[in-house]
């Protein structure tokens, strides 16, 4: 199985500040396809994952253009700014290039 | 409107069966794979399986393939998982998901004597 490796486990920020969370996985997450199908969900706390960006970098509909991410192969990040309080949850990255599709452990973003 | 609504949760003894069901509602459930993920409490997310539009491909972990089955209605808009064989492990919120973009909001199982 393809083994994602999130860093940090817990992220504390102020409001308003800029994060950016790291997602790397254990093998190329590049498809035959030519796409490379790494995610990105915001979990908060009492409610089910949302789909934040798709595909590395292409915001799913209603994501705030804060929100952005970037990467490619083995190496992707999330980055937050003008973080606001609805921003606070666990955010967790997909690969779905490879079965089984694998999770990240989860970063937990947390007001300082 | 997009939503998909998981029921059929409860406590089960180990070993025993369970079928969960997932309505969908609010687009075309016969266009699109739908799929289940599954959280045990206070940790992190597990791809279950998937399945197509006509059922005909059907993917799922290995480690639960011997377990679990993943099906669905099309006439119904609804999507199952049978599971068998339930053991503590077992225990978790259990979503379903079209494309793993649109989710529910999750039924818990509970393995236990």
């Amino acid at each position: 199985d393809v083994l994602m490796t999130q860093t940090p486990v817990s992220l504390p920020v102020s409001l308003g500040g800029q994060v950016s969370i790291s997602c790397r996985s254990s093998q190329s997450l590049v498809h035959s396809d030519g796409n490379t199908y790494l995610h990105w969900y915001l979990q908060k706390p009492g409610q089910s994952p949302q789909l934040l960006i798709y595909r590395v970098s292409n915001r799913f509909s209603g994501v705030p253009d804060r929100f952005s991410g970037s990467g490619s192969g083995t190496d992707f990040t999330l980055k937050i700014s003008r973080v606001e309080p609805e921003d606070l949850g666990v955010y967790y990255c997909l690969q779905s290039t490879h079965f089984p599709y694998t999770f990240g452990a989860g970063t937990k973003l947390e007001l300082k | 409107e997009v939503k998909l609504v998981e029921s059929g949760g409860g406590l089960v003894q180990p070993g025993r069966s369970l079928k969960l069901s997932c309505a969908a509602s609010g687009f075309s459930f016969n266009d699109y794979w739908m799929g289940w993920v599954r959280q045990a409490p206070g940790k992190g997310l597990e791809w279950i399986g998937e399945i197509n539009q006509d059922s005909s491909t059907i993917n799922y972990t290995p480690s639960l393939k011997d377990k679990f089955t993943i099906s669905r209605d099309n006439a119904q808009n609804t999507l199952y998982l049978q599971m068998s064989k339930l053991g503590s492990e077992d225990t978790a919120i259990y979503y379903c998901a079209r494309e793993l973009s649109y989710w529910g909001q999750g039924v818990m199982v509970t393995v236990s004597s």
